[in-house]
């Protein structure tokens, strides 16, 4: 139990381009998901933090803005990358939190390498 | 803001060997997950602790949670090439237990 499914696992864009990244939570409902962010050799750094059915909190220092984030229903969360610009270019991993388990245990996707030519 | 310090960064191995790792803060934590990720993909969850002095195992690995609640240790025994990867160590930071702080992860090399 408790996968969580993230789509696509690579993608390739143009710089100005906007790319939209899925979270899927598979055999769970998740009102709550996190967004992270992570540069080559380097730690997970959370962007924002999912809630359903309502605006995401975003971490300081993160634009808004340029991270759109949904979360329209309790299995799917999207980030979408707008305008995008080879700064942009990481990996960013989902993770959701089962309503079942104990706090804080969050279940990551497989992550989504984006690179912005 | 609060940290994790992950050590060592690094470590070069043989197979069959243990494998001991830290993480301490300057900070109490309430909870302390250990987390392995291999190469392009997210990490996965190994063990989670919650009281002060906890000791979990899973397989072969074995984690606790410091007495002092700023730390808490991995071990691995008898590695196998499949430990290969980055390990961290992750908490709630004090007053926001809705998210998580990540270390900035032990890398395990096993030598042929």
């Amino acid at each position: 139990g408790a996968v969580v499914s993230q789509h696509p696992s690579w993608v390739i864009c143009k710089s100005g381009t906007s790319v939209k990244i899925e979270c899927r939570s598979l055999d769970f409902q998740a009102t709550t998901m996190f967004w992270y962010r992570q540069f080559p050799k380097q730690s997970l750094m959370l962007m924002a933090t999912s809630n359903e059915g309502s605006k995401a909190t975003y971490e300081q220092g993160v634009e808004k803005d340029k991270f759109l984030i949904n979360h329209a229903s309790l299995t799917l969360s999207t980030l979408t990358v707008t305008s995008a610009h080879p700064e942009d270019s990481s990996f960013y991993i989902c993770s959701a939190e089962p309503p079942t388990r104990a706090k804080n245990i969050q279940y990551f996707g497989a992550g989504t390498r984006l690179s912005v030519l | 803001g609060q940290q994790l310090n992950q050590s060592p960064q690094s470590m070069f191995i043989q197979e069959g060997e243990d494998v001991s790792m830290n993480c301490t803060s300057s900070s109490i934590f309430n909870t302390w997950l250990w987390y392995k990720q291999d190469p392009g993909e997210g990490p996965v969850l190994l063990i989670a602790l919650y009281k002060a002095g906890e000791l979990t195992s899973n397989g072969r690995l074995t984690a606790q949670f410091g007495i002092t609640r700023k730390d808490s240790f991995l071990n691995i025994s008898a590695s196998i090439p499949s430990d290969v990867g980055i390990y961290f160590c992750a908490g709630p930071p004090r007053g926001r237990d809705d998210k998580i702080i990540f270390g900035k992860g032990t890398r395990l090399h096993i030598l042929p």
